[in-house]
């Protein structure tokens, strides 16, 4: 089944401790994303990916790094976690991203809460 | 900037009935449009797209969204709403950037709520 998948779905965490929310997807898509959904601001793009070892910001990076050092894998890792990080968090994947535009397929979502 | 505006925080439709889903948009170029659903504790899974041509287009469970270039709008419809269609919509618009990437702007979500 395509699909794209995101490790842990729930994870409540302490202030500064690093963590690791990662993303997989089974489709070799050459695009992959990260956005964090809040209440009231839809969703904002954080970082994504046009092919391996090729990342750049979107339109909320601060705090967070990526890496894409396996196609089908795009994690997302907060070095020091702060309380406004608390969202819910979608990886997205997506083909042929230029000459035209496909969808985009999302991951079911990893909840984040920050203490 | 590209921009995308869903102006109602919440759609409520009687089920049977019609019901639209309103999006604005704002872009410098040609738009790139996209309509998104998203169930409770799930995913956004993909419903349609605009890209050129035809100004209806018809997606996933019944949907369609009608392309206005003058009024810049998007609006999703459905001709009979049902019960199952309750869930949170989204709008969005690609954005190019620079060196040929590009990625999505999307709107604040619209509840849309089916009342048996």
């Amino acid at each position: 089944e395509a699909q794209v998948t995101q490790n842990p779905r729930y994870l409540i965490t302490v202030t500064g401790k690093k963590l690791t929310v990662t993303c997989s997807q089974n489709m070799n898509h050459e695009y992959m994303s990260w956005y964090r959904q809040d209440p009231g601001l839809g969703l904002r793009q954080i970082y994504y990916s046009m092919n391996v070892e090729v990342t750049d910001k979107g339109d909320v990076p601060e705090g967070y790094k990526v890496s894409r050092k396996e196609k089908r894998n795009f994690p997302l890792i907060l070095e020091s976690p702060s309380p406004n990080q608390t969202s819910l968090y979608f990886c997205a994947s997506s083909s042929h991203l230029g000459q035209g535009f496909n969808e985009q397929f999302f991951g079911p979502g990893t909840r984040l809460t920050v203490l | 900037a590209q921009s995308v505006a869903q102006p109602e925080d919440q759609v409520n439709v009687a089920e049977g009935n019609p019901l639209t889903v309103k999006c604005t948009y704002s872009v410098s170029g040609n738009p790139y449009l996209f309509w998104y659903v998203q169930y409770p504790n799930r995913g956004l899974q993909f419903l349609l797209k605009y890209i050129t041509g035809d100004n209806l287009v018809k997606g996933s469970y019944g949907f369609e969204a009608e392309f206005n270039k003058s009024q810049t709008s998007f609006h999703l419809k459905k001709p009979s709403a049902l019960v199952s269609d309750s869930a949170l919509y989204f709008c969005a618009v690609r954005e190019a950037r620079g060196g040929g990437a590009d990625g999505l702007t999307f709107g604040k979500g619209t509840h849309l709520i089916i009342q048996p």
